[in-house]
């Protein structure tokens, strides 16, 4: 199976400052990559497929790049609803596999 | 808009079968993908395996031999069954989907609230 690895496992920012995200894939996924916020007792929600694609309704600060096996996801002006447990996804092959996510602690 | 709803039993003793169901509503079971997830405390996000409305689907292989899907069209759901649980299968579940006219076939943008299960003797 393909092996997601997410840097770093935790992230801690201020409010205004910029976080970058990680994933790393074991072989090629191409652009098949997807990134989720989770927060405490929700549902996740789909921020990006496609590795840059923006999912409905989510903010312009939030940008994906990244093709192959090398992704990354910034977000811009920390606020503190983005305090939450991120999670990159690839779609290339089944099993479809998650990284062990990053955690992004407001201070 | 696509709405998940998971239900089924929350407590399970070690050997005993996870049966959860998955309700539809605001869209067809047909031609989708519908998947199961689970996340075991403090650990991250576990793609157990997806069913179309035809019952083809995939599964994780770490967990083949004891899962099973189905769907009910009528009643506009779809299930999991995961025979003899450990305490490793303690986790929450959810099941979860993608709108077909805006997000690729793997990515998942609908999402059930998630249940709870534990398995504990």
């Amino acid at each position: 199976e393909i092996v997601m690895t997410q840097s770093p496992a935790t992230l801690s920012g201020s409010p205004g400052e910029r976080a970058t995200l990680s994933c790393r894939a074991s072989q090629n996924i191409d652009h098949k990559l997807a990134w989720y916020r989770h927060k405490p007792g929700q549902a996740p929600s789909l921020l990006i497929f496609g590795a840059s694609t923006r999912a409905t309704s989510v903010s312009d600060r939030i940008t994906g790049t990244g093709s192959g096996t090398e992704f990354m996801l910034t977000i811009n002006s920390l606020q503190s609803e983005d305090g939450a447990v991120f999670y990159c996804q690839q779609y290339k092959d089944w099993p479809r596999t998650f990284g062990q996510g990053t955690k992004i602690e407001i201070k | 808009q696509v709405q998940l709803t998971e239900w089924g039993a929350g407590l399970l003793k070690p050997s005993e079968t996870l049966s959860l169901t998955c309700s539809v509503s605001g869209g067809s079971l047909a031609g989708y993908y519908w998947s199961w997830i689970r996340q075991s405390p403090g650990k991250g996000l576990e793609w157990i395996g997806e069913i179309n409305h035809r019952e083809s689907g995939t599964f994780n292989p770490s967990l083949k031999g004891r899962l099973g899907m189905s769907v009910d069209m009528p009643k506009n759901q779809f299930s999991l069954i995961l025979n003899s649980v450990t305490a490793a299968d303690t986790a929450v579940y959810f099941c979860a989907t993608f709108d077909v006219a805006h997000t690729p076939y793997g990515a998942h943008d609908y999402w059930g609230q998630g249940i709870l299960v534990t398995v504990s003797s």
